[in-house]
């Protein structure tokens, strides 16, 4: 079955400091891939996506992720993170009209 | 103008009564959908419409019935409302590209629904 993976349920950087959050996900093909943001009490904002071509791929808010197709994982990274990113970060892949949501990350930035 | 808009955003309301929540994109988009996020953050489809028609139903109790009357909205009325739908209710459209699956989602603001 098709399934995404996101093993860290919560994060805690140093504001600063640099992040990676993980995807894996489960399918026979390459999904669209996705990273949605979430911040307290609003709806999910695009990150940035991929679909094919480059498989790194630039966001808003100086995100960026790679895909590695040989360990079907999108992982997400920021050089240097702020206050403000810290939210619940969602992977999704998509295929055809199904969209399979991870589960989250909680990313929590400290001072 | 907001892209995708649901009303309202607060509902608390007594089980086994009936509710309905509307949702609308002003997008263009061809697709629409039902999530719901429980209390830990997981955020699972429930319907998916593209071009008025329902495509996905991922086995969701027949008390939930969705509803698009055009491209531009799609509403959710639940009938006996129990206290596990209690849960934040999101609407996202989209736009299917042809090819692999659908573009970026653009959600809306949630409905935060509260079963007593």
């Amino acid at each position: 079955a098709q399934s995404v993976t996101q093993p860290d349920i919560h994060i805690t950087v140093s504001e600063g400091a640099s992040l990676e959050l993980r995807c894996n996900y489960s399918y026979g093909a390459t999904p669209y891939l996705f990273w949605y943001v979430q911040s307290p009490g609003q709806g999910l904002q695009l990150l940035l996506k991929y679909f094919s071509g480059d498989t790194l791929v630039q966001g808003i808010k100086g995100f960026e992720a790679e895909f590695k197709r040989s360990q079907s994982s999108f992982n997400l990274r920021k050089p240097s993170v702020h206050w403000s990113d810290a939210a619940e970060y969602f992977c999704a892949v998509v295929w055809g009209f199904k969209t399979i949501f991870g589960a989250g990350t909680r990313l929590f930035v400290k001072a | 103008d907001t892209a995708v808009s649901q009303t309202p955003k607060y509902l608390v309301t007594q089980m086994g009564n009936d509710k309905s929540i509307k949702c609308e994109q002003n997008l263009g988009h061809d697709t629409m959908y039902w999530y719901k996020q429980d209390s830990k953050k997981f955020l699972k489809i429930m319907f998916s419409y593209n071009n008025k028609e329902l495509i996905i139903n991922e086995t969701v109790p027949n008390r939930f019935s969705p509803k698009s009357p055009d491209k531009a909205h799609l509403n959710l009325h639940i009938n006996s409302l129990e206290l596990g739908d209690s849960a934040v209710y999101f609407c996202a459209s989209s736009q299917f590209t042809g090819r692999g699956g659908t573009d970026t989602q653009y959600f809306g603001p949630g409905t935060r629904l509260t079963v007593l």
